[in-house]
């Protein structure tokens, strides 16, 4: 089974407006990882949030989590055309192998000119 | 990520054939993972290796195994492929050594199995 669920399933933005997508995780955690793939290519890491903290940010990407809801959030700001992509959260979860990651199935965003 | 690189990178094969997906990477990482994408399922984990001399049985290993060759190069092998096995296979590699478990992903093998 998934740890980790993505909310929305897709998501429809114009340029410059910022998305927002939700991860939310079953079991306690080390980190929280958020990667990004376009079409049909390998994952890209994006960023990652160690359990003892709350906010993270890298670049136009922030990335929130509240371990107390086993929840994460990820705001891309002022988006572009290029940010059109899946993103997937990834949990390492503190009861099993460390460096073993659960992927959710993703949230689709499409960003239009 | 052309550090991690799979081949081939599409595939067909028939229904009972043995195939095999390769993984080499030149990161220098220990850590090595093999995975499946199916459209909206995420990526599952197959197998995976923290070192030359150490093969884990992911979610869903059934009907696959692997070969850890050497520290740079990961193989799985589907023994009798069947129809639903068709999905995208993605290998990874991480830094044992490092707190941030990062991983760094192939480009991916397309397999379709008639």
């Amino acid at each position: 089974s998934q740890q980790g669920e993505e909310d929305p399933q897709a998501l429809s933005i114009q340029e410059g407006e910022n998305a927002t997508m939700n991860c939310s995780y079953k079991t306690s955690i080390n980190n929280l990882q958020w990667y990004r793939q376009n079409s049909g290519r390998g994952l890209v890491h994006l960023i990652l949030i160690r359990s003892n903290e709350r906010e993270k940010h890298s670049g136009r990407l922030r990335v929130t989590l509240d371990t107390s809801k086993k929840s994460s959030s990820l705001l891309i700001t002022a988006s572009r055309a290029a940010d059109t992509a899946s993103y997937f959260c990834a949990t390492d979860a503190a009861t099993d192998s460390w460096g073993k990651l659960q992927f959710g199935a993703g949230t689709q965003v499409v960003v239009t000119p | 990520d052309a550090d991690v690189t799979q081949t081939p990178r599409n595939r067909i094969t028939k229904t009972g054939k043995r195939i095999m997906l390769e993984c080499s990477q030149t990161k220098g990482h220990d850590r090595m993972y093999w995975y499946r994408q199916d459209p909206g399922l995420g990526l599952r984990l197959i197998y995976y290796s923290f070192d030359v001399k150490d093969i884990n049985k992911g979610e869903i290993s059934d009907g696959y195994s692997v070969s850890r060759q050497a520290q740079a190069k990961f193989s799985l092998s589907l023994e009798s492929a069947i129809p639903n096995q068709t999905a995208l296979y993605f290998c990874a590699t991480s830094w044992g050594e490092d707190s941030e478990e990062t991983q760094y992903f192939g480009p991916g093998t397309r397999l379709l199995v008639l």
